[in-house]
C-alpha cells in the first residue's frame, strides 16, 4: 500500500499569516495533488506536480501556491491565510496506475 | 457545476442488508475510482475501473462508460462500512491522473 504524511495534521492560523503544509510519499510516485475539502462535500483539487520542479494549477488554485523541491515532497503554501480556507487537506500520489493514494489529511482552522 | 452526481446522497441500511451507491457522469469520463472516507477522515481506496466490474469481498462495483455511470454494490453491510462513499472520474482529455469528485454518499450501518 501506497504511504503518504502529511504535516502538520492540524494547525490554527491567524487570518493573513503564512501557512505551509507539507507532503511526502515514499512510493516513487510521479504525481502528487494538493486537494481540499469543505464540510460535508467532496474534494476539489488545488494544485498538482508531474515531476520535480513543476507545479499546475488546478480546479481552484486562487490563494494558494504549490512547491514541488524533489519528487518525494509537495507543498502547499498559503501566503494570506484567509477565513474561507479553513478546510481539511488532502495530499495523494499516484504512479503510472493511476490509482491514488491519500494522505491522513491536515486540519487547518483559520481565526 | 454537478460533473459528477452521486446518489443518494445519504443512506442508512440495517447490518446484513444489501444495497447501492450510483455516480451519474456528465463528462467523458474514462477511468472511476471509489473511495471510503471512514469516520475519522481517513480516505481509503476500494476500487480503480476501466469500463467493467471488479469485486472484493462484499464490494462489488461497475462501470458502464457508454451510459456514463458507475454503481457500488454492498453485500451483507457491516457495522465498519459505515462512512461516507466518494466516486471520482478520471476524464479524457483531462491531464492525467486529475480526478472530478462527486459530493459523496454518508452510509450508516444499523445494528
Amino acid at each position: 500500500e501506497a504511504a503518504v504524511t502529511q504535516s502538520p495534521r492540524s494547525k490554527v492560523a491567524v487570518t493573513g499569516g503564512k501557512v505551509t503544509l507539507s507532503c511526502h510519499q515514499t512510493n516513487n510516485h510521479d504525481y502528487m495533488y494538493w486537494y481540499r475539502q469543505d464540510t460535508g462535500h467532496g474534494l476539489r483539487l488545488i494544485h498538482y506536480s508531474y515531476v520535480a520542479d513543476s507545479t499546475e494549477k488546478g480546479d481552484i488554485p486562487d490563494g494558494y501556491k504549490a512547491s514541488r523541491p524533489s519528487q518525494e515532497n509537495f507543498s502547499l503554501i498559503l501566503e494570506l491565510a484567509s477565513l474561507s480556507q479553513t478546510a481539511v487537506y488532502f495530499c495523494a500520489s499516484s504512479g503510472t496506475e493511476d490509482t491514488q493514494y491519500f494522505g491522513p489529511g491536515t486540519r487547518l482552522l483559520v481565526l | 457545476g454537478d460533473q459528477v452526481k452521486q446518489s443518494p446522497s445519504a443512506l442508512s441500511l440495517q447490518e446484513g442488508t444489501n444495497s447501492a451507491l450510483r455516480c451519474n457522469f456528465s463528462i467523458a469520463t474514462t477511468t472511476v475510482q471509489w473511495f471510503l472516507q471512514n469516520p475519522r477522515g481517513s480516505l481509503m481506496n476500494l476500487f480503480y475501473l476501466v469500463p467493467g466490474t471488479k469485486e472484493n469481498g462484499r464490494l462489488k462495483s461497475t462501470f458502464n462508460s457508454k451510459e456514463s455511470y458507475s454503481t457500488l454494490h454492498i453485500r451483507d453491510a457491516q457495522l465498519e462500512d459505515s462512512g461516507t462513499y466518494f466516486c471520482a472520474a478520471g476524464v479524457r482529455g483531462s491531464a492525467l491522473g486529475r480526478l472530478h469528485f462527486g459530493a459523496g454518499t454518508q452510509l450508516i450501518v444499523i445494528p
